[in-house]
């Protein structure tokens, strides 16, 4: 069976401080990857997705940016954090639609990681 | 650019029927609607989805009107448990490719 793993649960960082969240998944192949984040009290923002290795996509302009080096594997990373950077960060994976081929599907999600930067 | 509409907030008698309004007047003819939803400081837990016609699992049933455009997800008898943040996205299909977008979704208090 499929799983996502996401890890830490938690993290506190200082401001300027560098970040790396890591997400891997068991038990497919070649899936759709997702980083979101989300505020307190508010919905989930779609930070950068994949649908290959080194093919990745941003959503929102910012000091975070996502690489995946292996299949199953995708990193969320900063070089110096801001305070407006503390949220829940949450990995997903997802099919790869290709295209007419898979009509319908589900996305899975990690447990999250609390990130507050101090 | 979510590409749908929910009222932000509701409450529902535990025991009782909840019924989730979900607005998606842009919907493309091959993407789905699903039903998400998220209790508080965990991941979002997948509860159901459709094409066109009305959907029941063990968790909820879905609704769909025939042109589409909107949808309603039911609880059939909401309990405590089942407060939580419930979202409605469209998704799927070659036009959308691969792109999963969250809306504000709806807080569900059900209250005892």
């Amino acid at each position: 069976s499929q799983t996502i793993h996401q890890w830490p649960a938690t993290l506190v960082q200082p401001v300027g401080s560098p970040l790396s969240l890591e997400c891997t998944v068991e038990g497919t192949s070649n899936p759709n990857l997702y980083w979101y984040r989300q505020a307190a009290g508010r919905g989930l923002q779609l930070l950068f997705y994949s649908v290959g290795i080194g093919q990745i996509s941003s959503e929102v302009p910012q000091n975070l940016s996502a690489s995946r080096p292996q299949d199953r594997q995708f990193i969320l990373s900063s070089k110096k954090l801001l305070l407006s950077d503390s949220g829940f960060y949450l990995c997903a994976w997802s099919v790869l639609f290709a295209w007419e081929a898979i009509r319908n599907t589900e996305a899975f999600f990690g447990q999250g990681t609390r990130l507050t930067v101090v | 650019d979510a590409k749908t509409t929910q009222p932000p907030s509701m409450d529902c008698a535990e025991g009782r029927a909840a019924n989730l309004p979900c607005n998606h007047s842009t919907i493309s003819g091959n993407e789905y609607v699903y039903w998400y939803r998220q209790i508080h400081s965990q991941g979002p837990q997948y509860i159901i989805h459709g094409l066109k016609n009305n959907e029941t699992n063990e968790m909820a049933s879905l609704i769909i009107t025939e042109d589409r455009k909107s949808s309603t997800l039911i609880l059939p008898h909401a309990t405590l448990r089942d407060t939580a943040v419930y979202y409605c996205i469209v998704w799927g299909g070659s036009a959308a490719g691969n792109k999963l977008t969250f809306g504000g979704g709806t807080r569900v208090l059900v209250k005892p």
